[in-house]
């Protein structure tokens, strides 16, 4: 296995247009998180899935935002109606249930909303 | 809530010299206290975790002993290298074990 994976690794978009960002996690694990880095701060919790159950959602998580993990393999994240304030690294990890947050990362998703 | 505080960077250091990168933390108990690393164009990496107080991890040099006496997590490395200068995160979970509270990370710069 080759780790977390995240597509794209940068998106550049128009202010009110939607955008999608794909998580690919280790395949045995059955957790599955976002985060959100801006520049010069620390990731900040987005939402967490185990397997195909949302369980958390950070009040950080607009209405314009929504995620899901259908098949509790890959997660999708979906921005509606973007706005420069959505400008920031979408990170996204995965654990094993019982590793508490070992979590594994991947590379992340660069979004610039111009 | 709970919180992880730690020095601003970037941290300049030469090759060789020994390295201290602050943390502080607030929370409820004691949790496990964790340092990630993330190097240029990489994903964040777990690189040392502590349990319990007094408990050090220790991983590719770099050590940090949980002190609850002073809520800290400082991370240390006796001989810098080139290949250290990446930006390190100290963080703790939450409540329940689901997610983790970063800090704003620390960057830090290696020269020969």
């Amino acid at each position: 296995d080759t780790g977390v994976s995240q597509n794209p690794r940068h998106k550049i978009t128009k202010r009110g247009q939607n955008v999608t960002f794909r998580c690919d996690p280790i395949s045995e694990h059955n957790r599955l998180y976002w985060y959100r880095q801006t520049l010069g701060q620390g990731p900040e919790f987005l939402t967490y899935f185990q397997n195909e159950a949302q369980l958390e959602k950070s009040r950080l998580l607009s209405d314009r935002f929504s995620a899901e993990r259908p098949k509790g393999s890959f997660s999708t994240l979906e921005i509606q109606r973007t706005e420069q304030g959505d400008s920031a690294m979408y990170l996204c990890a995965s654990s094993s249930q019982g590793s508490g947050t070992e979590a594994f990362f991947g590379q992340g998703t660069r979004l610039t909303v111009v | 809530g709970d919180s992880v505080t730690q020095m601003e960077g970037p941290v300049t250091l030469s090759e060789e010299a020994f390295l201290t990168i602050n943390c502080t933390y607030t929370a409820t108990g004691y949790p496990s206290l964790f340092w990630y690393v993330q190097y240029p164009g990489e994903g964040l990496q777990l690189l040392l975790k502590a349990t319990k107080a007094d408990d050090k991890g220790s991983n590719k040099g770099f050590e940090a002993t949980y002190r609850k006496e002073t809520t800290s997590f400082h991370l240390e490395k006796g001989s810098v290298q080139v290949s250290d200068s990446a930006v390190y995160f100290c963080a703790l979970p939450n409540s329940g074990y689901s997610t983790l509270t970063f800090g704003k990370g620390t960057m830090l710069l290696v020269s020969p």
